[in-house]
């Protein structure tokens, strides 16, 4: 079945600085999507992106949809202590038995020092 | 606007009790969804709704049951919970379409002793 690779698993940064983290997928997707979750609580869709190349900002926050529609990549400019949290990543490939059903990677834990 | 609701928010079970967990949603989306969320295995789903009165298995749907009691309301049931089903639920809907983007409940977190 498809698989999501997320990396990092997880960062230690300081304030101000930015982060980057990407997804890359073993199939094509038709949409990217990153969540946050604080925690606690529920994820929080991020960005949504619906089109290969397609660069798309949230405050922030930057996502792109990778050319190949194999990977994505989220970027966050100059952190702050509320960015904490872990980020998922997913992956939707509209076709066939995968109607409907997301793939998801493993998260990345974003710890941010004051 | 709530979104997706869920309740109960926590619940201790002893083994072999059941219980169902209910989640509703004020988006009129289509499809529906029941995942769990463990250490280290990230989100995996258990089942799903992809319209009125339509139900499939998705990733490990062993040891529970599904209805969509109507287009809002999606519940899953643990007719004799297992320790191993200890986990957090989270209850997530979309409109469904080719532009698939779920929203989620604030989950529920289940102990099985």
């Amino acid at each position: 079945g498809q698989q999501l690779n997320q990396s990092p698993q997880s960062m230690f940064i300081q304030e101000g600085e930015d982060v980057s983290m990407n997804c890359t997928s073993s199939s094509i997707f038709n949409t990217w999507l990153w969540y946050k979750q604080d925690p606690g609580e529920g994820p929080v869709l991020l960005i949504a992106l619906y089109k290969a190349g397609e660069l798309t900002s949230n405050g922030r926050l930057t996502a792109q949809f990778g050319i190949t529609r194999k990977d994505s990549f989220l970027n966050i400019s100059a952190s702050i202590p509320s960015d904490v949290g872990i980020y998922f990543c997913a992956g939707h490939n509209a076709g066939g038995t995968s109607y409907g059903k997301l793939t998801f990677g493993q998260g990345t834990i974003l710890t941010v020092h004051p | 606007n709530a979104g997706v609701t869920q309740t109960p928010k926590f619940q201790v079970l002893k083994t072999g009790q059941s219980m169902t967990l209910q989640c509703a949603q004020d988006m009129n989306h289509n499809s529906m969804y029941w995942y769990r969320q463990d250490p280290g295995m990230g989100l995996r789903l258990i089942y799903y709704s992809a319209s009125e009165g339509t139900t499939d298995k998705g990733e490990v749907p062993n040891g529970y049951n599904v209805s969509r009691l109507n287009k809002r309301e999606f519940s899953l049931r643990l007719e004799s919970a297992a320790p191993s089903q200890t986990s957090v639920y989270f209850c997530a809907s979309s409109a469904t379409g080719v532009r698939e983007t779920q929203y989620f409940g604030p989950g529920t977190r289940l102990l099985v002793l």
